[in-house]
């Protein structure tokens, strides 16, 4: 199947470790991103990747850090965790950095910290 | 930043009942796209729509770019239809879709 694919599915740790989630694509796609979805629904911009480089930091954390080894993975490794860290981190990839490249999610990872 | 608003925010129907789902946003945008989240957390692209008008079975939208809105029709309901449905933008001057805070729907038997 092409899809966006991320693991794990679910995530529960507790405050002050580290984490990571893991995503690939498969659609042969230049572009990937990690979103955060708050628990009023709220989606916002985290990252994106173009082929590999990095070109959106919005404001986070610093113990935020996103790793592409590869135009096909995009994965986020999250320091110190922390009680408002708690949410679904969404994956998505678009075929090229061009605003006419419609986004294509994964399945979500939801974190939950303790 | 630009602003997007969605309207109405939540919205109740009968199966096989039309609907409108409306998409203001403040700039002018190079970029909109329709999702649809299910209520098992799957967020689906609908549309692809930064003018013009799309239909896909049965649902359509429509971007009136120059007015600033767009809009997402939904005819003849089915409980799948079910969710939340996000408008997202991107202005002229930025490379990052903003999403608006979405319209759940809940289509009932």
């Amino acid at each position: 199947d092409t899809a966006v694919s991320q693991t794990p599915k679910y995530l529960v740790t507790q405050m002050g470790n580290d984490k990571s989630i893991k995503c690939e694509q498969n659609l042969g796609h230049d572009t990937m991103y990690w979103y955060k979805q708050d628990s009023k629904k709220f989606l916002k911009i985290m990252f994106s990747y173009n082929n590999k480089e990095l070109i959106i930091n919005e404001t986070v954390p610093n113990r935020f850090s996103p790793k592409s080894p590869d135009k096909a993975h995009l994965n986020l490794h999250i320091n110190s965790l922390e009680l408002g860290d708690s949410a679904v981190y969404f994956c998505a990839s678009s075929l090229t950095w061009s605003r006419n490249s419609p986004l294509h999610f994964g399945n979500g990872t939801r974190l939950t910290v303790t | 930043g630009i602003q997007v608003e969605q309207s109405p925010p939540d919205l109740i129907l009968q199966e096989g009942a039309n609907s409108t789902l409306r998409c203001n946003f403040s700039d002018s945008v190079n970029n909109l796209q329709w999702f649809h989240q299910n209520p098992w957390g799957q967020l689906i692209n609908l549309f692809y729509i930064p003018s013009g008008t799309k239909q896909n079975g049965r649902l359509s939208a429509t971007t009136v770019a120059t007015e600033r809105y767009s809009l997402l029709y939904i005819s003849s309901s089915q409980t799948t239809d079910s969710g939340v449905y996000f408008c997202a933008v991107e202005p002229g001057t930025a490379s990052k879709l903003t999403f608006g805070t979405g319209t759940r729907l809940q289509v009932t038997l």
